[in-house]
């Protein structure tokens, strides 16, 4: 597709459960961002994947949190045993080579809720 | 650590009306400047960017910005909004050589017809 696509668009868990969002990025961008957008809250950045360099992942809010990604494709962001602070906008964003050109796209987000 | 706040967090305003919308960033060294909006029911997107050389920044739909180094600041204005501009702004900031950007708050921006 010509953007980034996230799945699901809305997902709605128990507290406890495992979820799983999917992340597919602009071909070709090297680049893949995630971040976390709480209501009425800024973006809040989790984790950073460039190339096959080691990913940033010092946003990562606890251990309950991992994500991964296949080469320079598809990434999947990993909750596990969600609490309902997790409930929120989960946005990934990709680019080509990083910052330095500025521009990150990003895809319309994958909306949590954990009653 | 980087952060970026925008003081407004809702604006209202008429038609035909002048916008500026406040960003301030803490960081003393190099720093990259963004402004994204969202408009209702789509995706984040750029509005402009500051990397160098002019601090006075033109970007899409009649949109720009100052970048102010001694006031940590980069603020965004038009001089006549429109309906459509009705969206959530977002500044942004990349600093110290970190590899992701540091958003604001958000301000969402209502424009009356």
């Amino acid at each position: 597709g010509a953007g980034v696509s996230q799945s699901p668009s809305n997902k709605v868990t128990e507290k406890g459960k495992d979820v799983e969002l999917r992340c597919d990025p602009i071909s070709g961008h090297t680049a893949l961002y995630w971040y976390r957008q709480r209501l009425g809250q800024g973006l809040e950045f989790l984790i950073y994947f460039q190339g096959n360099s080691a990913p940033d992942k010092s946003g990562l809010p606890s251990d309950r949190f991992s994500a991964e990604r296949t080469g320079e494709s598809v990434s999947t962001l990993t909750i596990q045993r969600t609490q309902q602070e997790d409930s929120a906008v989960y946005l990934c964003a990709s680019s080509f080579g990083g910052l330095n050109t500025g521009e990150l796209f990003f895809g319309e987000g994958s909306r949590l809720t954990v009653l | 650590a980087q952060s970026v706040s925008q003081h407004n967090h809702h604006v209202i305003l008429s038609e035909a009306a002048s916008l500026e919308l406040g960003c301030n960033y803490s960081y003393g060294g190099t720093v990259n400047l963004f402004w994204y909006v969202q408009y209702p029911g789509q995706h984040l997107q750029l509005l402009l960017k500051y990397f160098s050389g002019d601090p006075l920044v033109k970007g899409i739909k009649g949109f720009e910005a100052e970048f102010i180094k001694s006031k940590f600041s980069f603020n965004l204005r038009k001089p006549s909004v429109q309906w459509s501009d009705t969206a959530e702004y977002f500044c942004a900031v990349n600093a110290g050589g970190r590899r992701a950007l540091t958003f604001g708050s958000g301000t969402r921006l209502q424009v009356q017809p």
